[in-house]
Formats: C-alpha cells, structure tokens, sequence
C-alpha cells in the first residue's frame, strides 16, 4: 500500500495553456474523487468514478475540465484554456466501496496550480 | 444539501491544554459527520467519523467527537494538547447514498509551548 500519489506536485502555466494531472489511486481501491481546494476553503467535491465510470460531476466542472480514469486504475484531470481563477490545489482521493457510507477516503498530497 | 460550518480559522491551545474544534451541521436526513487532519505537506487523513450507532467516537491520536442531534454539532476534542497537533482540522458531513463530502472551511490549530 503505497497510498495515493498524485503528479505533478505543482504547475505553473500561462494563462490559456492545458494542463493534466495524474492521480493513482490506491491499487485495491474501486472508487476515486477529485477535489479542489483554494485558499482559506475546505475541499469541494468535482467529480468521482466507480471504476472507469465517472458516476458524478459537479458544476464546478465546467466544460474545460475533463476527467477520466481508464481502465479504472489512474485517473487523469485536464484543464483547458486555464484561467486565473482555476489557481488552486487540486485533490486526488480514493477509497474501497463496501457498501457503506462514501467518506473514509484516502488523499494524495495534492496538485498546485498556478496560473499567471 | 448539506453543509457544515466551522467558525474560528485559526485556534491556538497551549500545550497541554484542551483542544475543542467546533462543527455545526446542516442536513435534512441523518447526517455521517467526518474530521479529517491535514499535517503540512501530507494529505488529509481521517481522524474519526460518525455514521450510526454512539454518539461518542474516538479516533486517532486521542482525538473524540460527539454527535449531538439536538445542537446540530459534531465538535472534536483532545484533553491535552501536544505540539504535533498542530495542524488544520475539516470537518465533513455526507448522507446516506450521496458520494459528495461538504468540507468546512476548516481550522488551522497552533500549539504554544
């Protein structure tokens, strides 16, 4: 159990790039989430997949972002034509779905966007 | 939908000394109530949670919380204070079927030798 990693650890792009983040996920784990989290907020949820299937998207996920775990292993989050106002940590979290309650969830360290 | 509220961004408790976190809910339906402890540079881990069942929950590192329907409250405590408490706390609720966590804003505490 090597937890959950997550890449790059932080980014730094211009205004209007794409960027992508990896996430790897626990290996036994059949669920993972992705959060973002800015300065002085807890996390807020944007999205979660069973698998390969991204089950839940919230509207923080405008059309410029795209998730997608294939193969149900590790995910990845794009972000197109970035703006200033998608600075932020991005969350990767996972965890074994066993019929309770979603919430136990194990997090990566984070991805930090920077966008200037 | 749900929310929580934790109020107070940053806590300082002497070492030694109690630690108390507050966090109101608020939901329509049972709520499951988490705390999860963010140490620098790591990801946020689960300290406790509450689902069904007692009230009272302990967790890790001599962290409890007890759910009180009556105040809408989860808050967390530690009797003693130890320097590698320092820290920010979250505070989380979710309900049955939902696979969203609402995260408080949460607290940044500071221990004082």
């Amino acid at each position: 159990d090597t937890g959950v990693s997550q890449d790059p650890r932080h980014k730094i792009t211009k205004r209007g790039q794409n960027v992508t983040f990896r996430c790897d996920p626990i290996s036994e784990h059949n669920r993972l989430y992705w959060y973002r989290q800015t300065l002085g907020q807890g996390p807020e949820f944007l999205t979660y997949f069973q698998n390969e299937a991204q089950l839940e998207k919230s509207r923080l996920l405008s059309d410029r972002f795209s998730a997608e775990r294939p193969k149900g292993s590790f995910s990845t989050l794009e972000i197109q034509r970035t703006e200033q106002g998608d600075s932020a940590m991005y969350l990767c979290a996972s965890s074994l779905n066993q019929g309770g309650p979603a919430g136990e969830l194990f997090f990566g360290e984070g991805s930090r966007l920077t966008v200037l | 939908a749900q929310s929580v509220t934790q109020l107070g961004s940053h806590v300082s408790v002497s070492e030694g000394a109690l630690v108390l976190l507050r966090c109101n809910y608020s939901s329509s339906v049972p709520p499951y109530l988490f705390w999860y402890v963010q140490y620098p540079n790591q990801g946020l881990q689960l300290l406790l949670k509450y689902t069904t069942g007692a009230t009272l929950v302990k967790g890790i590192n001599g962290f409890e919380a007890e759910f009180k329907k009556s105040e809408t409250s989860f808050h967390l405590t530690k009797p003693s204070a130890h320097m590698s408490d320092a820290a920010e706390y979250f505070c989380a609720v979710t309900i049955y079927g939902n696979n969203r966590l609402a995260f408080g804003k949460g607290n940044q505490v500071v221990v004082i030798p």
